[in-house]
């Protein structure tokens, strides 16, 4: 069974700029959670894909949107960066959406915006 | 505002010691309970979870934890560590009636002494 994957592993990218990052969930999983964790601090929920809808969102700007794939990978697309983007970015998939189905993590995505 | 709140930024405790690593709440009611480690350049991996039932509750590596909603705490321990417990531990919370997401604490980092 192979765990969630997620990539870049570093990315550096400048102000103003795009950045898309991606990620593979475990087989068997529909639901994928991303989150942000600035440096110091525990993750910050960002939103959650499940079958391919948006089915939560935190408290993050429009320029933070997502997809989800058929396959179920998913991708986060982050516009017009700014410094306060630059955190480590995690994904983490399930099996459904209910509460009781653990969410399993990628090593994330360290993301530095200069 | 509702919280969760981890009030140790770093423990140092020597190998084979106890541990107690303690974890707060302010919601209204009981939410869903959960603790993570990180171990660096690895994802977050789940120790255990409570919902409901038995306040004590065991987990994977050893650890156990215990619910007490008099005190609004779900304290992580274990009885005698070992130097590969070296990480950085989060508390978790999701809302009952919420859209699943988790909330997480600021993170405990523990230090083994040889």
């Amino acid at each position: 069974e192979t765990g969630v994957t997620q990539s870049p592993t570093h990315l550096i990218k400048t102000r103003g700029q795009q950045v898309t990052l991606r990620c593979s969930s475990q087989s068997g999983h529909n639901t994928v959670s991303w989150y942000q964790q600035a440096l110091g601090q525990g993750p910050q929920f960002i939103f959650q894909y499940y079958r391919e809808e948006e089915n939560g969102r935190g408290n993050f700007p429009p320029r933070f949107s997502g997809l989800q794939f058929p396959n179920y990978s998913s991708e986060l697309n982050v516009n017009a960066l700014e410094l306060d983007d630059s955190a480590l970015y995690l994904c983490a998939s399930s099996r459904g959406g209910a509460i009781g189905n653990e969410q399993y993590f990628g090593p994330g995505t360290r993301l530095t915006v200069t | 505002a509702q919280s969760v709140t981890q009030p140790d930024i770093h423990i140092t405790v020597s190998e084979g010691a106890s541990l107690e690593l303690r974890c707060n709440y302010s919601y209204g009611a009981t939410p869903y309970l959960f603790w993570y480690v990180q171990s660096p350049g690895q994802g977050l991996q789940l120790l255990l979870k409570y919902f409901s039932g038995d306040t004590l509750v065991q987990g994977i590596k050893g650890f156990e934890a215990e619910f007490k909603r008099s005190q609004s705490s779900f304290n992580l321990r274990k009885p005698s560590v070992h130097w590969s417990d070296a990480a950085e531990y989060f508390c978790a919370v999701i809302e009952r009636d919420s859209n699943y997401q988790l909330i997480w604490g600021a993170g405990t980092k523990l230090i083994i002494k040889p």
